[in-house]
C-alpha cells in the first residue's frame, strides 16, 4: 500500500537549519510529484511547493524561496524539505503529498502524517 | 495566483443535517478543483476531486459539483465523524492554491 513517512518532531533554535525527510513506498517513485504543505498552529493550508521527481526540478511558492529548499534521493525514495536561518514564524507543521494525474486532473492523494518544527529560543 | 475562497469559514450543525460548503476561486479553473477533510492532528484526506469525483473510500454522503469559478461540497445527512475542517484547492495552475477552510462543529 501506498505509504509516505515523515521525520519526527524537530526543536530547533532561531538561525539553525532543519530537513524534513518524506520516504515514499508502495509505488514507482519517479511517477509522481511531492508537494509539501505548511500548517502554521492554528491556521490553514499553504502550498509550499513542488518537486518533479522525474527531473527532480523544484518550483517554489511566493514567500518559499531562499531559505527553504527541495530535494530528492531517488535512489531511497525520499524527498527533502530544509529549511535554513530558521526564525520563530516557521513554527508549523510540514506535510509532504503525492500528487496524482488522473488524465491531467491533479489532487494530492497520499499524505504524509506531518512534522512539527518548533523554533523557539 | 489565483485565490480560493470558501464561505461560510465556520458553520454549526446536527447529525442528520444537510450541509453545503461553497468555494470561489478568482479566474476560472474549469473543474480543477479539489475537497479535503481535516480531522485535529491529523493530515487532510481527499474526499472529492475534479470537483465532482468521489475519492475512492470516501462516502457516498458527500458529493461535490460546480465548475468555472464557483463550487460547492455538499454532505447529505451528517454524522458525527465528519465534525472536522473542509478545505477547497485548485489544480488548475501553479501554486497549488487552498481556500482558507470551513470549520464543521457540532450545534
Amino acid at each position: 500500500q501506498v505509504q509516505l513517512v515523515q521525520s519526527g518532531s524537530e526543536l530547533k533554535k532561531p538561525g539553525a537549519s532543519v530537513k524534513v525527510s518524506c520516504k515514499a513506498s508502495g509505488y514507482t517513485f519517479t511517477n509522481y510529484g511531492i508537494n509539501w504543505v505548511r500548517q502554521a498552529p492554528g491556521q490553514g493550508l499553504e502550498w509550499m511547493g513542488w518537486i518533479n521527481t522525474k527531473t527532480e526540478n523544484p518550483t517554489y511558492a511566493q514567500g518559499f524561496t531562499g531559505r527553504f529548499v527541495l530535494s530528492l534521493d531517488t535512489s531511497v525514495s525520499t524527498a527533502y524539505l530544509q529549511i535554513s536561518s530558521l526564525k520563530a514564524e516557521d513554527t508549523a507543521v510540514y506535510y509532504c503529498a503525492r500528487e496524482y494525474d488522473s488524465s491531467r486532473k491533479y489532487y494530492f492523494d497520499y499524505w504524509g502524517q506531518g512534522t512539527l518544527v518548533t523554533v523557539s529560543s | 495566483d489565483i485565490q480560493m475562497t470558501q464561505s461560510p469559514s465556520s458553520l454549526s450543525a446536527s447529525v442528520g443535517d444537510r450541509v453545503t460548503i461553497t468555494c470561489r476561486a478568482s479566474q476560472s479553473i474549469s473543474s480543477y478543483l479539489n475537497w479535503y477533510q481535516q480531522k485535529p492532528g491529523k493530515a487532510p484526506k481527499l474526499l472529492i476531486y475534479a470537483a465532482s469525483t468521489l475519492q475512492s473510500g470516501a462516502p457516498s454522503r458527500f458529493s461535490g459539483s460546480g465548475s468555472g469559478t464557483d463550487f460547492t461540497l455538499t454532505i447529505s445527512s451528517l454524522q458525527l465523524e465528519d465534525f472536522a475542517t473542509y478545505y477547497c484547492q485548485q489544480s488548475y495552475s501553479i501554486p497549488r492554491s487552498f481556500g482558507q477552510g470551513t470549520k464543521l462543529e457540532i450545534k
